[in-house]
């Protein structure tokens, strides 16, 4: 079946410094992937729409120059977030849609927790 | 814009109980309708998965149902276990590029 996988998993940074989670698509392409975060105890919400070979579309109220998307290859999208602060600790889960899993059919990676001290 | 409610936000029952999940969306016209289930700290399993021209999904003790006109769903989970303890999402996807938008979470405490 369809696999996506995160990494890191897990991640502690300083305040100030920029942080890249990576997003792969294990054993199918994908053009388009996309990038959610969960606040604790919270559902998750749609940051962006990663687009291979383009900008991403980022979601109303997601800073685009503080969380930079670039998806270079059908198998790889990169979220990196830029001088991060603490308020930007949190899970970010991406996810893709894999042909073998049909259509409209979303892929889930097992995320990556992100906290800035 | 979808809004995604699920009622309860909390439920603990004991163990061996039959119990309902519930989750409403405001925008009906969705292309499928999905259970996740996630462990705490972990990503997301997907459970039950409801395409808009279908009623219901069973996947072993669970079984999901679907409602598009009243924009309702629930997740029955039969003879609960401890290991079903978790919180279940449910999310729409409105085929807008297969973006999901989800609900709120009813977090699952199944007690011996």
């Amino acid at each position: 079946g369809a696999v996506v996988s995160q990494h890191p998993s897990w991640v502690i940074c300083k305040s100030g410094t920029s942080v890249k989670i990576e997003c792969r698509s294990l054993d199918f392409q994908a053009t388009t992937m996309f990038w959610y975060r969960q606040f604790p105890k919270q559902s998750l919400m749609l940051m962006a729409t990663s687009n291979e070979g383009s900008k991403a579309t980022y979601e109303q109220g997601v800073e685009k120059d503080k969380f930079l998307i670039n998806h270079a290859s059908l198998t790889l999208s990169t979220l990196t977030v830029t001088s991060a602060h603490p308020e930007d600790s949190s899970f970010y889960i991406c996810s893709a849609n894999s042909p073998l899993s049909g259509a409209n059919v979303l892929t889930f990676g097992a995320g990556s927790r992100l906290t800035v001290l | 814009k979808q809004e995604v409610t699920q009622i309860p936000a909390a439920l603990s029952v004991p163990e061996g109980e039959n119990l309902v999940l519930n989750c409403s969306f405001t925008d009906s016209a969705i292309y499928n309708l999905q259970w996740f289930r996630q462990d705490p700290g972990k990503g997301l399993t997907s459970l039950l998965l409801i395409q808009s021209s279908q009623r219901e999904q069973t996947s072993g003790r669970l079984n999901a149902s679907l409602d598009k006109s009243s924009g309702r769903s629930t997740l029955y989970i039969a003879a609960s276990q401890p290991g079903d303890s978790a919180t279940y999402l449910c999310a729409t996807n409105t085929g807008t590029a297969s973006k999901l938008t989800f609900g709120t979470g009813t977090r699952l405490q199944v007690t011996l």
